[in-house]
């Protein structure tokens, strides 16, 4: 069985730069998060997608962050515009039951 | 809201048995998991309890607590390759969604 897919691994833009992420999750998980991971610290999460309808984005910056999950299978991610703050690693997960499968991420880095 | 509450470090020796505590707050537990990060790697799923007591798996075993709101992740026969990142996680009713929550995780430095 695949795993979650991401790309790109890594980024590197300047701020108030755009950039977009992808990532395809494994076939037949209904459930797609998108998370962001500053070092040093946990995954917090930025959207959940159930099937192609958002379940909860209270924690999404909406003023610059925007995700799409079109046809209920991949998803993206995107910033704009990019803030320094906004450096770093951004996971996608699908889940089956009580567990999530993480991809390897997507390690943003804004200069 | 939620909060958790785990160590950031802990160090152990090879062969030894390490013990990871982590207590919550939440407004409607619906159950704690347990995540491992390697250093530049995903989290990858360890266990899930939603009713008190052990759960084994192998050399990992984990435990909770809900009257105290508290859990532990219990690692035996230490291992090198245990050195890594470990977060506890709650599941937590909100609405009828129930999204995971993370601490900010411990990171376990085993030692020969």
């Amino acid at each position: 069985e695949a795993g979650v897919a991401q790309s790109p691994r890594y980024k590197i833009i300047e701020k108030r730069q755009s950039v977009a992420f992808w990532c395809n999750p494994i076939s037949g998980h209904a459930t797609l998060y998108w998370y962001q991971q500053i070092l040093g610290q946990g995954p917090k999460l930025l959207i959940q997608f159930q099937n192609n309808g958002v379940v909860d984005d209270s924690q999404l910056p909406k003023d610059r962050f925007s995700a799409e999950r079109l046809k209920g299978v991949d998803s993206t991610l995107k910033i704009q515009p990019a803030k320094l703050e906004d450096s770093a690693v951004y996971l996608c997960a699908s889940r089956i039951n009580n567990e999530q499968f993480f991809g390897p991420g997507t390690r943003l880095t804004v200069l | 809201g939620q909060s958790l509450e785990q160590p950031s470090e802990v160090t152990a020796v090879e062969g030894a048995i390490v013990q990871i505590n982590c207590t919550y707050q939440t407004s409607g537990f619906y159950g704690l998991s347990w995540y491992q990060q390697h250093d530049g790697g995903a989290p990858t799923f360890l266990s899930y309890n939603a009713l008190d007591g052990l759960e084994e798996t192998g050399r990992f075993s984990s435990f909770l607590s809900r009257s105290d709101s508290y859990g532990y992740l219990l690692l035996q026969e230490l291992q090198m390759k245990d050195s890594a990142s470990y977060f506890c996680a709650v599941r937590d009713w909100d609405s009828g969604n129930t999204p995971l929550v993370f601490g900010k995780g411990t990171r376990l430095s085993v030692i020969a």
